[in-house]
């Protein structure tokens, strides 16, 4: 079992509201991502970053935002939340060192906006 | 533009089988190549990666190959069981970011 949480499992909130989805990790892993699944869907990289005080947009145009002020702290925050933005958020995080390494994922936020 | 493509149609088997499943991709060239598992509702669990110069890679039942001629790779699972029964995907990665690309996945079910 990896060592990568994300709260809350579950939230069902509306529009226009603000919310932060947590993510944290116990591995001391540099790097960590956010993806967006839709049922049957590819994973979409929104976030990513390389670090404390590094953040990149992914290849999924997001509204959301990301910050890493810990190693093991990579939250995401959606200002005004959407019916659009109803999806399963993936939080995940590996290893530097190699170019790629296994990515460790948590278990996932589903969202639904009303 | 980039693809990766796995079957949508549920690959259905018999426990004991082998089962195989397919990732084809075009328009790139990925220096990486990763399998992962998801089971409904969770996140995806990683299985094998392997490089480009790498034609095959083992762990116990799993068998994957890896064709950058052909721009395919197979994934196999030897004595197939119940509990393999899963969402299977692959992941590409290139040079630059190395972020891997998620193809949508391939659901296999494997009955008693």
């Amino acid at each position: 079992e990896a060592d990568i949480y994300q709260t809350p499992r579950y939230l069902v909130i509306g529009t226009g509201k603000k919310i932060t989805l947590e993510c944290s990790q116990t591995m001391g892993h540099d790097k960590m991502y956010w993806y967006q699944q839709d049922p049957g869907m590819e994973l979409h990289l929104i976030h990513y970053s390389y670090g404390v005080n590094s953040t990149e947009k992914g290849d999924l145009s997001s509204e959301s935002t990301v910050s890493r002020i810990r190693t093991e702290h990579f939250p995401l925050t959606l200002e005004s939340a959407r019916p659009s933005h109803t999806s399963q958020y993936l939080c995940a995080s590996s290893e530097s060192g190699s170019p790629v390494n296994e990515q460790y994922f948590g278990p996932g936020t589903r969202l639904t906006v009303t | 533009s980039q693809k990766i493509e796995q079957n949508s149609e549920a690959l259905n088997i018999q426990e004991g089988k082998t089962a195989t499943l397919t990732c084809n991709y075009t328009n790139y060239s990925p220096a990486y190549l990763q399998w992962y598992r998801q089971d409904p509702g969770r996140g995806p669990v990683f299985l094998l990666l392997i490089r480009e110069n790498e034609k095959e890679k083992r762990k116990e039942r799993l068998k994957v190959t890896f064709d950058t001629t052909l721009k395919q790779s197979l994934f196999h699972i030897t004595a197939s069981q119940p509990a393999d029964s899963a969402t299977y995907l692959c992941a590409l990665a290139a040079g630059g970011s190395y972020i891997p690309t998620f193809g949508r996945g391939t659901s296999l079910i494997v009955h008693p």
